[in-house]
């Protein structure tokens, strides 16, 4: 199973919205509505920031949303705030015998 | 509070064995699924397997299928990664985490174990 394709970096201004791709196949992003998103900094844990393409865990900011289109997921990050500058990494469900993969991950970077 | 505590870093010499651990707390241990997750020197994250502790059923990533073995010893609340023979490639920082109730997503993450292999 290769890894999902997102770009290697996106920036934006405070302010601004961003948003970032995240390419697969029909076996796993395009097959189940299990895409999921990871805000990291540095020297950090990985931070659950969407669920099932655009569901929002309690205490995440609604700033952050997510849809699918097809093989393509994003998120999209609008009011961008210098605490938003981080790697971000999509995953998604990929069935039962390699059930998931990530993708190689965005550094976002706030001008 | 859910909680995944993970054991210290380690620094071992190539060819030699390693356990490190993942402890939950603050909810339901063999409910949850709880995953392990490698992350090289500046690169992504790649997803190794996972482990239900109810009835230790796991599965593997292709990629890692016969180079580590995933347990569980619930009535510690403790999942474990191990390595019998460990490689200079095996150098990284490992995560547990843990898969939410819903979906496929993984909604709480340990504070990583990083794992230094050295001759």
């Amino acid at each position: 199973q290769s890894a999902l394709t997102q770009p290697r970096s996106v920036s934006g201004s405070p302010g601004q919205s961003v948003t970032i791709s995240c390419t697969g196949t029909s076996s796993d992003v395009g097959g189940y509505n299990y895409v999921s998103w990871y805000q990291q900094h540095p020297g950090k844990a990985p931070k659950l920031m969407i669920y099932d393409v655009s569901k929002r865990p309690s205490g995440v900011p609604d700033r952050f949303s997510g849809s699918k289109s097809g093989n393509t997921a994003s998120l999209t990050i609008s009011g961008l705030q210098a605490e938003d500058e981080a790697d971000y990494y999509c995953c998604s469900y990929a069935g039962s015998y390699t059930p998931w993969v990530f993708g190689g991950g965005t550094k976002l970077t706030v001008l | 509070e859910v909680q995944l505590v993970q054991s210290g870093a380690e620094v071992k010499k190539p060819g030699e064995s390693l356990k490190i651990s993942c402890k939950g707390s603050g909810y339901s241990f063999t409910s949850y699924w709880i995953g392990w997750v490698r992350q090289m020197p500046g690169k992504g994250l790649e997803w190794m397997g996972i482990i239900y502790p109810g009835d230790s059923d796991t599965r593997y990533s292709p990629s890692f299928q016969g180079q580590v073995t995933i347990s569980a010893d619930k009535s510690i609340s403790t999942a474990y990664l191990q390595w019998s023979s460990l490689k200079a490639s095996d150098t990284a920082m490992y995560y547990c985490a843990r898969r939410g109730v819903v979906g496929a997503n993984f909604d709480y993450w340990g504070q990583g174990t990083l794992v230094t292999v050295s001759s």
